[in-house]
């Protein structure tokens, strides 16, 4: 069965604390692996797609890398507004739809 | 341009009652979807419709109908609503599915209780 679990469930920093957010997948044919940024009472906004292992993408403080089995989401000396609900999701080679991870919750404080 | 937009934004219903969620969006993609939002479960997708005249199944479609309008709207119908469906439901639209650089995007939800 196609799966995505996601770790830590919380992770809580200090401001310039950096660190990485893991996500492992088994999925059948994996057609991309997407990284979400979800607000409080918002819905989910889309951050990378990444399609292959070695592929790397970048977006402010935030580093999205993939390997044959996780993918890591790094982020670089976080700032207060970086705290969200992180979630991963893949596709797999049905396509037919993502296949969530229950997310990792950030809080940083300054 | 709004993107996707969701209506009602809150809900509460009484068992057995029903009611329709909506769903359009401006970017004039194919593809649309309803997934709902549990404590604990992440996302699961309820229905989706690939394009225009087609709807699927997805995960969790029990007690739930959908409607894809036209290429705009998607709704999402509870018939005689229950307890276990009380969830955050959201709507998202892609350009089409499965495709490469083809992201789903979210609108902000429906929070629906049902008492």
């Amino acid at each position: 069965e196609d799966q995505v679990t996601q770790s830590p469930e919380a992770l809580r920093l200090q401001e310039g604390e950096s660190s990485s957010l893991n996500c492992s997948y088994t999925v059948s044919g994996l057609r991309g692996l997407f990284w979400y940024r979800q607000d409080p009472g918002k819905g989910p906004e889309f951050l990378f797609t990444l399609y292959s292992a070695g592929e790397e993408k970048e977006k402010e403080r935030l580093k999205a890398t993939l390997t044959k089995k996780e993918s890591f989401l790094h982020i670089t000396a976080p700032k207060p507004e970086d705290s969200a609900t992180y979630l991963c999701a893949a596709h797999n080679q049905a396509g037919t739809a993502l296949i969530f991870g229950k997310g990792t919750t950030l809080s940083v404080s300054s | 341009n709004a993107g996707v937009t969701q209506t009602p934004k809150f809900q509460v219903l009484k068992t057995g009652q029903s009611m329709t969620l909506q769903c359009a969006q401006d970017m004039n993609h194919n593809s649309m979807y309803w997934y709902r939002q549990d404590p604990g479960m992440g996302l699961r997708l309820i229905y989706y419709s690939a394009s225009e005249g087609t709807t699927d199944k997805g995960e969790v479609p029990n007690g739930y109908n959908v409607s894809r309008l036209n290429k705009r709207e998607f709704s999402l119908r509870l018939e005689s609503a229950a307890p276990s469906q009380t969830s955050v439901y959201f709507c998202a639209s892609s350009v089409t599915q499965g495709a490469r650089n083809s992201p789903l995007h979210f609108g902000n939800g429906t929070r629906l209780t049902v008492t």
